[in-house]
């Protein structure tokens, strides 16, 4: 299985701070990579696939980059509702698998 | 719209057989790759397989013994059944559709999820 490992665990920021969740995995995955947005008790919300493209409606404050084993979610200016626990999964092989979550919190 | 929507027991006795049911709406079941994710109370998502509409499966290798994935076309519905289950398939169970595209494979549409509890 690719093991994916996010970091950090959690951060705490304020609004308007840019922030940068990092993943990597356990092998090269090229750019199948895919980040998604969990608010309480919701499901999960897919943001970016392909590591960089951004699903329609996303606001463009979210930008994906990254290639091989390294990748990251860059939120350019918090808003009140980016709050959440963010997640990437490696959409390259089966057993999908996703990391263990970055929980972003108010400062 | 595509929709998806899980119908569970809630509850399931130690080594019973969990099933649950999901319901697709605004979209065809007849395309694409229908999946199932679990997440344990506070923790993290783990993958638990697919049915592609064409009938084929694939499970993750942690659950492949106990898990069966199933597509009703007639019913745009797919089920999720795990058998010999113990406290640690305590978990909330989502539905999800994926997207194989180039390459690329993601969920784009997902259930609400529906918690379902192990214990006697």
């Amino acid at each position: 299985d690719i093991q994916m490992t996010q970091s950090p665990s959690s951060l705490s920021a304020s609004v308007g701070d840019r922030v940068t969740i990092t993943c990597r995995a356990s092998q090269s995955i090229g750019k199948y990579l895919n980040w998604y947005e969990q608010k309480p008790g919701k499901a999960p919300n897919l943001l970016i696939y392909a590591a960089s493209s951004l699903l329609s409606g996303v606001p463009s404050r979210f930008s994906g980059s990254g290639s091989g084993t390294d990748f990251a979610l860059t939120i350019s200016s918090l808003q009140p509702g980016d709050f959440a626990t963010y997640y990437c999964q490696q959409g390259y092989s089966a057993p999908y698998t996703f990391g263990q979550g970055t929980k972003l919190e108010i400062k | 719209q595509v929709q998806l929507q899980e119908s569970g027991p809630g509850l399931v006795k130690p080594s019973e057989t969990l099933s649950i049911d999901c319901t697709v709406s605004g979209g065809s079941i007849n395309s694409d790759y229908w999946n199932w994710v679990r997440q344990p109370p506070g923790k993290g998502l783990e993958w638990i397989g697919y049915m592609f509409y064409s009938g084929s499966t694939n499970y993750n290798p942690s659950l492949k013994s106990r898990v069966t994935i199933s597509v009703d076309t007639s019913k745009t519905q797919f089920s999720l059944k795990l058998t010999s289950v113990t406290a640690a398939d305590t978990a909330i169970y989502y539905c999800a559709r994926a997207r194989y595209s180039g390459g690329h494979y993601y969920f784009d549409y997902w259930g609400q999820g529906t918690l379902v509890t192990v214990s006697s």
